[in-house]
């Protein structure tokens, strides 16, 4: 089935330890975006690639970086996790106006 | 700026009723607005979009309407069961990007009650 998958689904890291995490897609959408998600809060857009044209919202912090290397993969870097940074992060794919979401992954900053 | 507010953080409904979720938006002027579910530690799940012409949109149990004077949407599912406890969340494209970057609401559970 085509799918956005993200690696890994838990991810801890120590303060201030840099941390990469990965997103995938198989349905060759040419938007993809990064979301943070915080408890019963609403996902909170990072940025969006359409094609290879970077997005940055306005308020991301700098400490926030993407890459996306070709259609299918999606990095989020994280440089200097703080302990606010705890969340779960989502990736989502779009060719239209509805957007797919993978599974997220679970940052936890210790 | 740019608002979306989902009317309460939590619903709780009996089996069998119908169960009805508001997004509200100010300062905004969308051409579409879309609604997805989410569950307990997964991502959002698209369920349905309506265009800012269309005054209702059907899919088996769910229907949304979309009101642009009142500057909101309604979103019922019928005959709701247990199955459908999860928080549903509403979006608006985001007018300032390119692309089709949205803004989500915080979301509201609903929890159904067998």
């Amino acid at each position: 089935d085509a799918m956005v998958i993200q690696n890994p689904r838990y991810q801890v890291t120590q303060f201030g330890k840099p941390v990469t995490l990965s997103c995938s897609q198989t349905l060759n959408h040419n938007v993809m975006y990064w979301y943070q998600q915080k408890s019963s809060q609403a996902p909170k857009l990072l940025f969006h690639y359409y094609d290879k044209d970077f997005n940055n919202e306005a308020d991301t912090p700098d400490n926030f970086q993407s890459r996306r290397p070709n259609t299918s993969f999606c990095f989020l870097d994280i440089r200097s996790p703080g302990l606010g940074d705890a969340a779960m992060y989502l990736c989502a794919t779009s060719r239209a106006n509805e957007q797919y979401f993978g599974p997220g992954t679970r940052l936890t900053v210790t | 700026s740019q608002k979306i507010e989902q009317n309460s953080e939590a619903l709780n409904i009996q089996e069998g009723k119908t169960a009805t979720l508001t997004c509200n938006y100010t300062n905004y002027s969308p051409a579409y607005l879309q609604w997805y579910r989410q569950d307990p530690g997964r991502g959002p799940v698209f369920l349905l979009l309506i265009r800012e012409n269309e005054k209702e949109k059907r899919k088996e149990r769910l229907k949304v309407t979309f009101d642009t004077t009142l500057k909101q949407s309604l979103f019922h599912i019928t005959a709701s069961q247990p199955a459908d406890s999860a928080t549903y969340l509403c979006a608006l494209e985001n007018n300032n990007q390119a692309g089709t970057a949205l803004i989500f609401g915080k979301g509201t559970t609903l929890s159904v009650s067998s």
